[in-house]
C-alpha cells in the first residue's frame, strides 16, 4: 500500500453536471499529482499542486480545477462534466515537488452519462 | 518533448518462462524511467525506476529492467514468470521541466499462461 487513499471508488454522473474529487496524501507529503486514465489507454498529467499552488497543468481545460489543502489532502473539481470525461482518476502525492517517485492511489472510477 | 512507446499491446508467456515488456522513449537530455503495474480496479504500483548509474535496474517482485541508450529503450524483464504476474504495466518518463509530472505508454497487458 502507498498510503495514497482516494475517496470516492466509484462515482456517476450526467453530462452538465459538476464533480468533486478527493485524494489524501502521504502524510509529509507537500506535492500532489492528478492523472486521468481513459480506457485502454495510460493516465495523462491534469495538474500538480505544490504547497497548496497550482505548479503545473497538462493539457486539459479550465473546467479541471483543483485544491491542496495544509492537512496533505487534495481535491479535483470537473465543472460541466462531458461524456469523455468518463475516466479513472489517479493522485500521485511525493514528498517534494523535484522527488523521483510517485506514490498512486487507488483511484476513482467518473462515469458520465 | 518528452514521450514513451510501448509496441506492444499484449504479451502473452507461460508460467516459468523468462518474460519482456518492451518500451521505447523519447528525451532530449538524460531520462528518468519508470515502470509501473496495474491490477484490474487498482491504482499504480511502483516496480522500479532508472535515473543514473547501472544500466540495469532491480525492483520489486523480481523485475528488472535494462536501460540501453544508444537504443533508447527500457524494457522489462523477469528470469520466471509467475501466473500473478499478469497486470497491465505501464513504462514512463518523467518530465525535464516544470512539474517533473510522468508521461506514461499506453501500457502492455501480460497473461501469464499456466
Amino acid at each position: 500500500e502507498t498510503g495514497v487513499t482516494q475517496s470516492p471508488t466509484h462515482l456517476i454522473k450526467t453530462r452538465g453536471q459538476q464533480v468533486t474529487l478527493r485524494c489524501s496524501s502521504q502524510s509529509g507529503h507537500n506535492t500532489v499529482s492528478w492523472y486521468q486514465q481513459a480506457l485502454g489507454q495510460g493516465p495523462q498529467f491534469i495538474f500538480q499542486y505544490y504547497r497548496e499552488e497550482e505548479n503545473g497543468r497538462g493539457n486539459f481545460p479550465p473546467r479541471f480545477s483543483g485544491l491542496q489543502f495544509p492537512n496533505y489532502s487534495s481535491e479535483l473539481n470537473v465543472n460541466a462534466l462531458e461524456l469523455d470525461d468518463s475516466a479513472l482518476y489517479l493522485c500521485a502525492s511525493n514528498l517534494e515537488a523535484s522527488g523521483v517517485e510517485q506514490f498512486f492511489g487507488p483511484g476513482t472510477r467518473l462515469t458520465v452519462l | 518533448a518528452q514521450s514513451v512507446a510501448q509496441p506492444e499491446d499484449q504479451v502473452n508467456v507461460a508460467e516459468g518462462n523468462p518474460l519482456t515488456v518492451k518500451c521505447t522513449y523519447s528525451v532530449s537530455g538524460n531520462p528518468y524511467l519508470f515502470w509501473y503495474v496495474q491490477y484490474p480496479n487498482r491504482g499504480l504500483q511502483f516496480l522500479l525506476k532508472y535515473i543514473t548509474g547501472d544500466n540495469l535496474v532491480k525492483g520489486s517482485y523480481g523485475f528488472e529492467a535494462e536501460f540501453n541508450k544508444s537504443q533508447t529503450s527500457f524494457h522489462l524483464k523477469k528470469p520466471s514468470a509467475l501466473v500473478s504476474d499478469s497486470a497491465l504495466y505501464f513504462c514512463a518518463v518523467r518530465a525535464l521541466t516544470g512539474a517533473n509530472n510522468l508521461f506514461f505508454g499506453t501500457g502492455t497487458r501480460l497473461t501469464v499462461i499456466p
